[in-house]
């Protein structure tokens, strides 16, 4: 089983701020990864798929790069509502699996 | 508008078993691949299984293999998740959830997911 670590587990920010965040694959993926936000209490929501294609509707301050086993995503200027936890899940391997998630606050 | 409404949230006692519903609608239900996924409180998420509506192949994550089951009723567009030999560490909130893309096969991402349902297993 592939796992996939994001670091760090939480990230305090201010809203404007650059937010980075990794996921690194214990294998290679090649680009089969992407990202998800979560809100408390909500389903995840895609923002990324293999590694750098925006879902329908994500907002062009999210963008994702990387190849084989290291991943990040980019939120060019945080908004209010970008306050979330961001989970990546790879598709390269069965069974599919996802990190334990990055926790995004406000500073 | 593509919908996923599954059943309401179940407690129920260690060793019993529980059902989960995912109704799908606002789109060809046979066309794409469902996945389950869960999250323990506070925690990640978790692959459970996968079902394709058409033929009703299934694939199921090694650790719940035996225990996890998942069947399909195309009259009524319904997905079902039987897990059985409940433990107090299968409560979590279990989701239901679609794969993005009708031509991709059934590893890919996910678009469109249930509100989640709550099983609590306690004695």
């Amino acid at each position: 089983e592939i796992v996939l670590t994001q670091s760090p587990a939480t990230l305090s920010l201010s809203p404007g701020e650059r937010a980075t965040l990794s996921c690194r694959a214990s294998q290679s993926v090649g680009y089969y990864v992407g990202w998800y936000q979560q809100k408390y209490g909500q389903a995840p929501r895609l923002l990324i798929y293999d590694a750098s294609k925006r879902a329908t509707g994500i907002a062009a301050r999210f963008s994702g790069s990387g190849s084989g086993t290291d991943f990040t995503l980019t939120i060019s200027s945080l908004e209010p509502e970008d306050f979330a936890v961001y989970y990546c899940q790879q598709r390269s391997n069965w069974p599919m699996t996802f990190g334990q998630g990055t926790r995004l606050e406000i500073k | 508008q593509v919908q996923l409404v599954q059943s309401g949230a179940e407690v129920k006692k260690p060793g019993a078993s529980v059902r989960v519903s995912c109704k799908a609608s606002g789109y060809t239900f046979t066309a794409h691949y469902l996945h389950w996924v869960r999250q323990a409180p506070g925690q990640g998420l978790e692959w459970m299984a996968i079902i394709h509506p058409s033929g009703g192949n299934t694939i199921y994550a090694q650790k719940f293999q035996g225990r996890v089951a998942l069947t399909r009723d195309t009259s009524t567009s319904t997905v079902y998740m039987e897990l059985s030999s409940l433990r107090p560490e299968d409560t979590a909130v279990y989701y239901c959830t679609r794969v993005a893309s009708p031509t991709a096969g059934p590893a890919y991402f996910f678009d469109y997911w249930g509100q989640g349902t709550l099983v609590t297993v306690s004695s």
